[in-house]
């Protein structure tokens, strides 16, 4: 079973507010990225890390940050909330050194911004 | 750049039917492939994944898939359905930054009394 979290699960706050999305993992993986997931969309890629003090954009241009100050902690920040920011926000993590690329997921974070 | 093609992004299928979901791919790199699920509310669960080596590969809760070269393709296929079996399933393929996925549009499955 992975053990990767995310907090909180839902969250509705309004236009102008700063929000951080916390992902936590427990399993010592190195690799950690964001996806945003539109409802009845695919998952885009917003940001990825390769350990520690890396951080990187995806392939979906996002207005959000992240920070990677510990292996197993990877925070998403909002610093201005706007209505297009909603949706939800999945966190992944993937160990290096395998060559199975597999992904586990938290649970999620649904976001509305009003 | 890597893609990945769902069709139909409604399925429908009685209990007990087999169950069909399909995803192209698009690589210019030999592909590594996955399919997951995803029940509402809840994150992205792994039902099987194609790496190297055998060709149809057996996940969890009865699902398989083969992974054709020849057609791109990595349809998700099980005998029987069950209600249970209801949810979202997403095709993806290793492609994005630190080897991260892209993934289809998604297939709901909707499975009938």
């Amino acid at each position: 079973e992975a053990d990767i979290y995310q907090t909180p699960r839902y969250l509705v706050i309004g236009t102008g507010k700063k929000i951080t999305l916390e992902c936590s993992q427990t399993m010592g993986h190195d690799k950690m990225y964001w996806y945003q997931q539109d409802p009845g969309m695919e998952l885009h890629l917003i940001h990825y890390s390769y350990g520690v003090n890396s951080t990187e954009k995806g392939d979906l241009s996002s207005e959000s940050t992240v920070s990677r100050i510990r292996t197993e902690h990877f925070p998403l920040t909002l610093e201005s909330a706007r209505p297009s920011h909603t949706s939800q926000y999945l966190c992944a993590s993937s160990p290096i050194g395998t060559a199975t690329y597999e992904q586990y997921f938290g649970p999620g974070t649904r976001l509305t911004v009003t | 750049a890597q893609s990945v093609t769902q069709l139909g992004s409604h399925v429908s299928v009685s209990e007990g039917a087999l169950v069909l979901l399909r995803c192209n791919y698009s690589s210019s790199v030999p592909p590594y492939l996955f399919w997951y699920v995803q029940y509402p509310n809840q994150g992205l669960q792994l039902l099987l994944k194609y790496t190297t080596g055998a060709t149809l590969v057996k996940g969890i809760n009865g699902f398989e898939a083969e992974f054709k070269k020849s057609e791109t393709s990595f349809h998700l296929t099980k005998p029987a359905a069950h209600m249970s079996d209801a949810a979202e399933y997403f095709c993806a393929v290793v492609g994005g930054g630190a080897d991260g996925l892209t993934f289809g549009k998604g297939t709901h499955l909707i499975i009938q009394p």
